[in-house]
């Protein structure tokens, strides 16, 4: 059972805006900074954003990370088929001393 | 461009041990703490542990007492081993190379590269 809870699922049309909710607790979110992964089944996870709000270079402007209190969240502005994939957040938590996932969320893009 | 490479058997016996190796190319082992990840059939992911270079390492609590990852720096390799293996412990496993800042805004590990991952099965 993960320290960080996401909605199992979230789904939207090809254009829409999809958002992707992490909560996590006062021992990670708000005291460290949090990452964001999209995987696909049989392939290696891929960083989307890390430090709450940076795109690695070559991750499209459509992924968009931010944080309140002890949530974080995931947009994906302008949904396109391609963003079919499971999502996790993840962070560091200072009371485990040690790194946490999120539960995941598959996205459906309908 | 950093590429990670799992090697390893895909089929070990339970009680015995799990060996995995990382193999680093493109990059410098030194610039980057080494993660290893699991995922199990249909579960989300799950933090191993992480080492650097120099040995500095720390590991999930729950996994400590059966864990001990090394690098060999000379080839580049970074190795896990997991002890005592069970069913649970079936899962395709990732190492990664892990960013590790700590500032104003706090701890910031990410991890950039990942391997393609390897499928261990632990048979009864």
């Amino acid at each position: 059972q993960s320290v960080l809870t996401q909605p199992p699922s979230a789904s939207g049309t090809t254009g829409q805006r999809v958002t992707i909710s992490c909560s996590g607790t006062r021992s990670n979110i708000g005291r460290n900074t949090v990452s964001w992964y999209q995987h696909l089944p049989g392939t290696a996870p891929k960083l989307l954003i890390y430090r709450n709000n940076q795109r690695p270079s070559g991750v499209p402007d459509r992924f968009s990370g931010s944080t309140s209190g002890t949530s974080a969240s995931l947009a994906i502005s302008g949904l396109q088929s391609e963003d079919e994939a499971d999502y996790s957040c993840a962070i560091w938590d200072d009371s485990l001393d040690g790194y946490v996932f999120g539960t995941g969320t598959k996205v459906t893009v309908l | 461009q950093v590429q990670l490479q799992e090697s390893g058997p895909g089929l070990v016996k339970a009680s015995e041990t799990l060996s995995l190796s990382c193999t680093v190319s493109g990059g410098s082992i030194s610039s980057y703490y080494w993660s290893w990840i699991r995922q199990p059939p249909g579960k989300g992911l799950e933090w191993i542990g992480y080492i650097s270079y120099s040995g500095d390492s720390k590991y999930n609590r729950a996994l400590k007492s059966r864990v001990t990852m090394s690098v060999d720096t000379s080839n580049k390799d970074v190795s896990l081993k997991l002890s005592s293996v069970t069913a649970a412990d079936t899962a395709a496993y990732f190492c990664a190379s892990s960013a590790r800042i700590r500032d104003s805004s706090g701890w910031s590990i990410y991890f950039e590269y990942w391997g393609q991952g390897t499928l261990v099965t632990v048979s009864s």
